[in-house]
Parts: structure tokens; C-alpha cells; sequence
């Protein structure tokens, strides 16, 4: 069955940067681009970009270009998004998600 | 690129038909895919429609999907309301360029 894994919670101060794991399993990896979205506390969906895992290709949303960077190892089947010059108000839930499948969600937390 | 709007909440009693709609502000409804996602809270996303009207397996057939090009919306109807498929409701599709993901703004269903 398809799973994607998600690394675990992170707190970082303002001005760092996060990188969060997604490690699929039960599917081609290079067969389905992923997609990263996050949610803030109380908020909607926002979609932040994909990567496709089988060339490298990303596609970013406006807001992010700058700072996220997309990346993937086909190796171990595992997708990364790092966020950097993290600010307060990107205090959220991120998810990589493809079609039809969502990861369970990495909180990242931006306090100092 | 387009919107998608949803009404903010709706409420119906339990074993009532509810149906949640998603317009698209420009362009037409038919031209992407739409997926309809449930997320209980505190819990990721999970797919209940894809392409306009699949189920998921394991998805119970009081859930489907449409599209009506005439008011160029989806809508997501439930039938036999039950108590645990209270939750926010969120509609997704593509824009063709680049085919980034365009959420509605959700929908916060409530059974009682």
C-alpha cells in the first residue's frame, strides 16, 4: 500500500532554516510528482510547489521563490522541501502529498 | 491563474444529503481534474473524490463527486449523514500551466 513518511516535528528560530523528509513507499517514487503544502493553525491548504523525482524538476509557488528548494533521492525512494529564512508566520503543518496520497504531516515551529 | 470558492460552513442532521460546492472564478470547471479531500481534526487530508468523481477504495459510496459546467462548479455530496463524517471539506484542481495545485478556501461541515 502507498505510504509517504514524514520526519518528525522541528522548533527553530527566526532567520534558520528547516528541512523535512518524505520518504514514499508502495509505488513507483518516480512514477508521480510530489507536492509539498503546508497548513498554519487554523488556516486552509497552501500549496507551496512540487518536485518531479524522476528528473529533478521543480515548480515553486510565487510566495516561496527564494526560499524553498525542493529536492529528492531517488536512491531511498525520499523527497525533501527546505524552507529557509523561516519567519514566525511560517508556523505551520507541512505535507507532501501526491495524487491521491498525503503524508502525515510535519509541524514546524518558529519561535525564538 | 483561477480560484476556487467554497461556502465557508454547512451544517445538515444526521442521515440528510449535504452537498458542498466549489466554484472556479475563470476558466472552465471541465478543463482539470477536481479532487475533494475530508481532514477530521488534528488529522492529515485524505482523498475522498479524484477526477471529478472516482472514489478512492475504501471510500464509502454515500460520497460523489460532479461537475456542472453551466455554473462552472463542483460539488462534493454526502449522503446518509453520519456523526464521524463531520470535518473540513476542501476541493483541489490544476492549473494547466505548470499544473500547480489551486485549493478552495475549505468547508467545515457540521453534523448534528
Amino acid at each position: 500500500q502507498v505510504q509517504l513518511v514524514q520526519s518528525g516535528a522541528e522548533v527553530k528560530k527566526p532567520g534558520a532554516s528547516v528541512k523535512v523528509s518524505c520518504k514514499a513507499s508502495g509505488y513507483t517514487f518516480t512514477g508521480y510528482y510530489m507536492h509539498w503544502v503546508r497548513q498554519a493553525p487554523g488556516q486552509g491548504l497552501e500549496w507551496m510547489g512540487w518536485i518531479n523525482p524522476n528528473s529533478g524538476g521543480t515548480n515553486y509557488a510565487q510566495k516561496f521563490q527564494g526560499r524553498v528548494t525542493m529536492t529528492r533521492d531517488t536512491s531511498i525512494s525520499t523527497a525533501y522541501m527546505e524552507l529557509s529564512r523561516l519567519r514566525s508566520d511560517d508556523t505551520a503543518v507541512y505535507y507532501c502529498a501526491r495524487a491521491n496520497y498525503w503524508g502525515q504531516g510535519t509541524l514546524v515551529t518558529v519561535s525564538s | 491563474n483561477f480560484m476556487l470558492t467554497q461556502p465557508h460552513s454547512v451544517s445538515e442532521s444526521p442521515g440528510k444529503t449535504v452537498t458542498i460546492s466549489c466554484t472556479r472564478s475563470s476558466g472552465s470547471i471541465a478543463s482539470n481534474y477536481v479532487q475533494w479531500y475530508q481532514q477530521r481534526p488534528g488529522s492529515a487530508p485524505t482523498t475522498v473524490i479524484y477526477e471529478d468523481n472516482q472514489r478512492p477504495s475504501g471510500v464509502p459510496d454515500r460520497f460523489s463527486g460532479s461537475i456542472d459546467s453551466s455554473s462552472n462548479s463542483a460539488s462534493l455530496t454526502i449522503s446518509g449523514l453520519k456523526t464521524e463524517d463531520e470535518a473540513d471539506y476542501y476541493c483541489q484542481s490544476y492549473d494547466s500551466s505548470n499544473h500547480p495545485w489551486v485549493f478552495g478556501g475549505g468547508t467545515k461541515l457540521t453534523v448534528l
